[in-house]
């Protein structure tokens, strides 16, 4: 079956980069997209952005394009993300999901990694 | 950015009722909207694409409707599951930022 399996948590200091990993399974890795997705605590979803798991075409939030880095290594089936110069705003689970080709809604989610920015 | 705005914030229902949930896009999506549940210390899942297609395996109570910029997600009869957030995204506006509404809670009453 399809899943996708995230890496542990994590404890970050203020201006620190995070990087959490996105092991998947279970279906043909390059003609899906990987999306990422974070959730502050309490608070809602929020899109941070996608990559292709054919050509590792990327498209990112405009919040995040400075920062934010997406990338996948086929051999493995794994999709990475690191986010640079972390502040407190930073603390949320971050979720990897499946993404359709062209139609980009996402249809299968990791557990989440909770990555927490402590000062 | 298109902004996607979910209504009400909060719904107090008893289970077996049924409830309507709203989400409004800020310009038009077409049909390229999703709703998704998400419980306590889950990750959310996938209940509807293409505004009405129900995902694999979810339950014929879910029913998405709606283009454009108005959207619903009714769920007839509620079970003791479906107390949860529902949230709405669109992902009509390619390169640009898909976006999520805010959620609705959907709580035992």
């Amino acid at each position: 079956q399809v899943q996708l399996v995230q890496s542990g948590a994590e404890v970050k200091k203020s201006g620190a980069s995070v990087k959490v990993s996105c092991q998947t399974s279970g279906y043909p890795f390059d003609i899906y997209g990987i999306t990422w997705v974070r959730q502050a605590p309490g608070k809602g979803l929020e899109w941070m952005g996608w990559i292709s798991g054919y050509n590792g075409n990327t498209n990112y939030a405009p919040k995040f394009r400075n920062r934010f880095t997406m990338t996948t290594d086929t051999s493995t089936r794994t999709g990475y993300m690191e986010l640079k110069n972390l502040g407190s705003d930073d603390t949320a689970v971050y979720y990897c999901a499946r993404t359709p080709v062209a139609d980009y809604y996402f249809d299968h989610w990791g557990q989440g990694t909770l990555v927490t920015v402590s000062s | 950015e298109i902004v996607m705005t979910q209504s009400p914030a909060t719904l107090s229902v008893s289970p077996g009722e049924g409830v309507t949930l709203s989400c409004r896009a800020s310009q038009s999506v077409r049909s390229n909207l999703a709703w998704y549940q998400q419980t306590p210390g889950q990750a959310p899942r996938l209940l509807i694409y293409g505004a009405s297609t129900r995902a694999t395996g979810i339950p014929v109570r879910f029913r998405g409707s709606g283009s454009g910029t108005e959207f619903t997600l009714t769920i007839s009869s509620l079970q003791s599951e479906d107390f949860a957030i529902y949230y709405c995204q669109q992902y009509d506006n390619w390169p640009l930022a898909w976006t999520f509404g805010q959620g609705t809670k959907v709580e035992i009453k």
